[in-house]
């Protein structure tokens, strides 16, 4: 079974600072997604950004950029010029790619990042 | 068009009663899913609809809890004989295709709130 884990319970950063949450995760599947979801206190699940596995290219999304490393299982978000908006609980996901899968998503236990003005 | 919707925000009900959540998807969206957060964790899979059919069900943690999608629209999670230990935030997804689309995102509702008193 997939595991995805979240060693970081919480993380500060000044605003404007880069900050980089953490996430490893397990499985035996080559084909795989993983995301990182942002939850803000009115509880919706908000997506930052995906990575397809088969694609080495690290994705970005503005301000967000992940460091991919699949043979570490290895799959952190760096949030770059931190702004006050972005503190939230951040969920890193694992979502199989098999086709026969029900893509449900396995999440971690989550990163609370709050940012300091 | 709108997001997917979730009534009620909160619901308080009291041990051993019937409650029902329900989720509005994103109009046209055929995958639905149901994911309980409990306080502190990430969101952990409970069920998926196909259309109408649920699909996966094996995240539901014992029979009193069951969930329909009678038309392939709206969906109704629904728990008997509630105990303390099902309080968490019950959260909602849906995505266009779902099978066969594992690159699809999951779009989150804003989750139902139940305490059991």
């Amino acid at each position: 079974a997939q595991t995805v884990t979240q060693s970081q319970p919480e993380m500060s950063v000044q605003e404007a600072e880069t900050v980089t949450l953490s996430c490893t995760y397990d499985t035996s599947e080559s084909d795989y997604y993983l995301f990182w979801y942002k939850q803000p206190p009115s509880r919706q699940m908000i997506l930052v950004i995906r990575q397809e596995a088969y694609k080495q290219q690290n994705a970005t999304e503005n301000r967000f950029s992940v460091n991919f490393q699949k043979a570490a299982k290895s799959f952190s978000l760096k949030i770059s010029d931190s702004q006050l908006g972005d503190a939230a609980m951040y969920f890193c996901a694992y979502r199989s790619a098999t086709t026969s899968g029900t893509y449900k998503y396995i999440f971690g236990t989550g990163t609370r990042l709050k940012v300091l003005a | 068009g709108a997001g997917v919707s979730q009534t009620p925000s909160n619901k308080v009900t009291e041990k051993g009663k019937y409650v029902e959540l329900r989720c509005d998807p994103i109009s046209g969206h055929t995958a639905l899913y149901w994911y309980r957060q409990s306080l502190g964790q990430g969101p952990e899979f409970l069920i998926y609809f196909q259309g109408t059919g649920a699909a996966d069900d094996s995240g539901l943690p014992n029979d009193r809890f069951f969930a329909v999608r009678p038309e392939g629209s709206v969906s109704t999670l629904k728990i008997q004989r509630t105990e303390r230990g099902d309080s968490a935030v019950y959260l909602c997804a849906s995505s266009l295709r779902g099978r066969g689309q594992a690159q699809e995102t999951q779009y989150f509702g804003p989750g139902t709130r139940l305490l059991v008193l």
